[in-house]
């Protein structure tokens, strides 16, 4: 039972440069998110789905785009990298009738 | 807009002090309150949730209580230890698709 995987840890972008982190979670659980944390502003929402071909959008969904094929898989699309993307982003997981969410290790973006 | 503000943002203390750490929310109408520890380069750790019909909950050394009226809850750490020094983030969970918000976080040291 790995949890929730995120990949990969480290990426270094250019400005214009598109990519995807990977997230896959192994504990059937309904509910999974992205977040991105930056110095001095704590976790905020991009997008969360409650279900395979469910997603929505959070407090900061500009410039990202998901989909969710499978219910292990929740995938995080930068279209276009800009440098205002440069963060830490965190998938987490949880069953929908239980609150408490389990996190990934994080992937370090740098976009120059 | 639910806002959640954590003060210190950075704390220091010696081993074996008990300590306290600081929560406040602005929109009361919440359905519980969590705390997460994260360690350096890692994701985040669930340590305590409350309901919102809970005065406290309790694991270990640790002791979290909410007062929702008021907007505040505390985080209670006794006879800290330097494995405890991380960052401690709390997030309220509101709202009609019930998301979590979280603070900015408070850095805790504890010497050796």
């Amino acid at each position: 039972n790995a949890g929730v995987t995120q990949t990969p840890k480290f990426q270094v972008l250019k400005t214009g440069q598109s990519m995807t982190l990977q997230c896959a979670q192994d504990m059937n659980h309904e509910y999974m998110s992205w977040y991105r944390q930056d110095p001095g502003m704590g976790l905020r929402l991009i997008h969360y789905s409650v279900g395979a071909g469910i997603t929505d959008q959070g407090e900061v969904p500009n410039g990202y785009n998901v989909s969710r094929s499978t219910t292990e898989d929740f995938p995080l699309r930068l279209l276009s990298a800009a440098p205002s993307q440069t963060s830490v982003y965190f998938c987490a997981s949880r069953i929908l009738r239980n609150e408490k969410l389990f996190f990934g290790s994080g992937t370090q973006l740098s976009v120059l | 807009k639910q806002e959640v503000t954590q003060i210190p943002a950075a704390l220091s203390v010696p081993e074996g002090e008990n300590l306290v750490l600081n929560c406040s929310f602005t929109d009361s109408a919440i359905y519980n309150l969590q705390w997460f520890r994260q360690d350096p380069g890692k994701g985040l750790t669930s340590l305590l949730l409350i309901q919102s019909s809970q005065r406290e909950q309790t694991s270990g050394r640790l002791n979290a209580s909410l007062d929702k009226s008021s907007g505040r809850s505390t985080l209670y750490i006794a006879a800290s230890q330097p494995g405890d020094s991380a960052t401690y983030l709390c997030a309220v969970m509101s709202g009609s698709a019930r998301q979590l918000t979280f603070g900015s976080g408070t850095q805790l040291t504890v010497l050796p």
